[in-house]
């Protein structure tokens, strides 16, 4: 069963640095999703993104947050400089339309340590 | 008022039991209520969809939703150890894909 992968699985950077989170979403799917997860907290929505553009964004996605599809199979998020509260898990998830009936499917995520 | 509201727990039940797991929220705006199920250390992972109220079965599962109250629920019949896990509610408004979850339900089922 096709399924979405992310890496890697655990990554550990220094406040100020920029790190990039990689997501190979379900090949046939056009609409990508960045989640985040800080410990003991809910799941929260960060950007969609479709056809090479961001869709929606949250309060949380601000200028040090971007997105890209760089090529035809990965989605990826980048944090410019990292501050100690982006430490969370964070999901990343696709689905095939935006429609009435499709679903989200969601990685195993990537868990991001800031010291 | 919380847009949505679900009981953290931890919950722990014996095997074989019947589970009820609840999520209130505020918004009349949603439209698809879902529940996942996140092991831990994992994904969320869908277990049901729904975008009306009433209930939908699905083997030992049960989405009941009450658009009126804006209450959901989810039913997990015979329980067993290896339902053990967090169980989100999530919702989602008629138009756009971002999901809005809830806190989360940590349920413990004991063999």
């Amino acid at each position: 069963e096709p399924e979405v992968t992310q890496t890697p699985s655990h990554q550990v950077t220094q406040m100020g640095q920029e790190v990039i989170l990689r997501c190979v979403p379900i090949s046939n799917h056009l609409y990508f999703y960045w989640y985040r997860q800080i410990l003991g907290q809910k799941v929260e929505f960060l950007v969609s993104f479709y056809n090479n553009e961001i869709s929606e964004k949250s309060e949380i996605f601000d200028d040090q947050f971007s997105v890209e599809r760089p090529d035809g199979s990965n989605f990826t998020l980048k944090i410019r400089s990292t501050k100690l509260e982006d430490s969370a898990m964070y999901f990343c998830a696709s689905s095939r339309l935006a429609g009435d009936t499709d679903t989200q499917y969601f990685g195993p995520g990537t868990r991001l340590t800031v010291l | 008022q919380k847009e949505v509201e679900q009981d953290p727990g931890p919950l722990s039940v014996p095997e074989g039991a019947i589970v009820s797991l609840n999520c209130t929220y505020s918004n009349s705006a949603f439209q698809y209520f879902m529940w996942y199920r996140q092991y831990s250390r994992k994904g969320p992972e869908l277990l049901m969809y729904t975008y009306s109220s009433g209930n939908k079965e699905d083997g030992r599962f049960t989405a009941q939703v009450d658009k009126s109250s804006k209450y959901i629920s989810l039913f997990i019949r015979d329980s067993q150890p290896s339902d053990s896990a967090t169980y989100l509610c999530a919702f989602r408004y008629n138009q756009g894909g971002k999901l809005i979850f809830g806190q989360g339900t940590e349920l413990s089922v004991k063999p």
